[in-house]
């Protein structure tokens, strides 16, 4: 079974800030990773899809990236709106769709 | 419009059994992998089930034999059967469509979640 480790598992930023969230598989999954945000009490959202792919109307400021097993997900300037937990997830092993732990973001 | 409306949660007792629905609308359930995901309070994302576009079930470790997902093309609704449930089964249970005809790119639409609690 493929594991993905999402570091850190919480961080405290102030708006403006640039915010780097890192999500490492145990194995190499070449461009299966995704990112969600999720705010409490709903649903996950999808963010970033295959490592760098903005979902429609994700703002600009979210970027993905990374390959192998190594990825990111950067918010250049952090937004009142951004503060939430996010997910990386594996799509590579089908259907075994494994979610990293989750980082949660809060107000500094 | 895509939407996925989620019902049948509730509270249920150790051992029981409970069928949870969710109904699309905006597309049609057969073209895209659906895929169940929990939530226990507190806590990170679990995947449950998935049903792929022609129709072949999957579920986690922690489920199979117990859970079973499908689908009605007629009503364009997926459902989980729930039995055998365990306290640790207790979460939010969400329904998601695959974006595009599988999930290497992840899941786009997800519904507003179901309660379920596993409680005497």
């Amino acid at each position: 079974d493929i594991q993905v480790t999402q570091s850190p598992s919480s961080l405290s930023a102030s708006v403006g800030d640039r915010v780097t969230i890192t999500c490492r598989a145990s194995q190499s999954i070449a461009d299966s990773l995704n990112w969600y945000q999720q705010k409490p009490g709903k649903a996950p959202k999808l963010l970033v899809y295959a490592v760098s792919n903005l979902q429609g109307g994700v703002p600009s400021r979210f970027t993905g990236s990374g390959s192998g097993t190594d990825f990111t997900l950067t918010i250049s300037s952090l937004q009142p709106e951004d503060f939430a937990t996010y997910y990386c997830q594996q799509s590579y092993t089908s259907p075994d769709y494994t979610f990293g732990q989750g980082t949660k973001v809060e107000i500094k | 419009e895509v939407q996925l409306v989620e019902s049948g949660g509730g509270l249920v007792q150790p051992g029981g059994s409970l069928r949870l629905s969710c109904a699309a609308s905006g597309f049609t359930v057969s073209r895209n992998y659906m895929t169940w995901v929990r939530q226990a309070p507190g806590k990170g994302l679990e995947w449950v089930s998935l049903i792929y576009a022609g129709g072949s079930p999957y579920y986690a470790a922690s489920v199979r034999g117990r859970f079973t997902i499908s689908r009605d093309e007629s009503k364009n609704t997926v459902f989980l059967q729930m039995n055998s449930l365990r306290a640790e089964d207790t979460a939010v249970y969400y329904c998601a469509r695959s974006r595009g005809d599988s999930a290497w790119y992840g899941f786009d639409y997800w519904g507003q979640g179901a309660l379920v609690t596993v409680s005497s």
